[in-house]
């Protein structure tokens, strides 16, 4: 199968400091991921997309001073939340997605989530 | 802009009972569908993908077909147990994007 790996699962920070979120495809090699936003009760809105290598592409709306995404390997993406706020607080997930994902019939896989809380 | 609806937002039903889910797009140019289930607090579960050349997958109790025609898909649970209790969401991606849309998704309940 398809795996990622998102850590940490909880975290819970002081305002106006900054959180780092870490996705990892742990058995496959993933072109592109993508970072995700989800209020209660609401879907998945999607912040970004990263490609390895690359800068990442962000939704319209998405500050991307505040929400830096960095995927430096074909493994490896994170999501550093910068000078937290309160309302930064939410549930962040990632996702991959590979030609092989597709091929095997995978499709996207999601990591976990990250539940932030901004004190 | 693509958007997406589930239909019922939640449904509560007995042990036992055969179960559809609702989903429709406003562009019915569908590329790829995937349904997941969502459990609290929880990242997101892969249960089927229908990719751009087919119509319908089963996984087990689970069946999901998509009419690319009107840009409905349905999620068929058969035989439900308890441990179906979850929030599903169907999601797509339409031609030369590799982004999924998400509906809200459907709050399943299956009482014992």
């Amino acid at each position: 199968g398809a795996v990622v790996s998102q850590h940490p699962s909880r975290v819970i920070c002081k305002s106006g400091t900054s959180v780092k979120i870490e996705c990892r495809s742990l058995d496959f090699q993933a072109t592109t991921m993508f970072w995700y936003r989800q209020f209660p009760k609401q879907s998945l809105m999607l912040m970004a997309t990263s490609n390895e290598g690359s800068k990442a592409t962000y939704e319209q709306g998405v500050e991307k001073d505040k929400f830096l995404i960095n995927h430096a390997s074909l493994t490896l993406s994170t999501l550093t939340v910068t000078s937290a706020h309160p309302e930064d607080s939410s549930f962040y997930i990632c996702s991959a997605s590979s030609d092989r994902g597709l091929y095997y019939g995978y499709g996207y896989t999601f990591g976990s989530g990250t539940r932030l809380t901004v004190v | 802009k693509q958007e997406v609806t589930q239909i019922p937002a939640a449904l509560s039903v007995p042990e036992g009972e055969n179960l559809v889910l609702n989903c429709s797009f406003t562009d019915s140019a569908i590329y790829n569908l995937q349904w997941f289930r969502q459990d609290p607090g929880k990242g997101l579960t892969s249960l089927l993908l229908i990719q751009s050349s087919q119509r319908e997958q089963t996984s087990g109790r689970l069946n999901a077909s998509l009419d690319k025609s009107s840009g409905r898909s349905t999620l068929y649970i058969a035989a439900s147990q308890p441990g179906d209790s979850a929030t599903y969401l169907c999601a797509g991606t339409q031609g030369g994007s590799e982004k999924l849309v998400f509906g809200k998704g459907t709050k399943l309940t299956v009482n014992p």
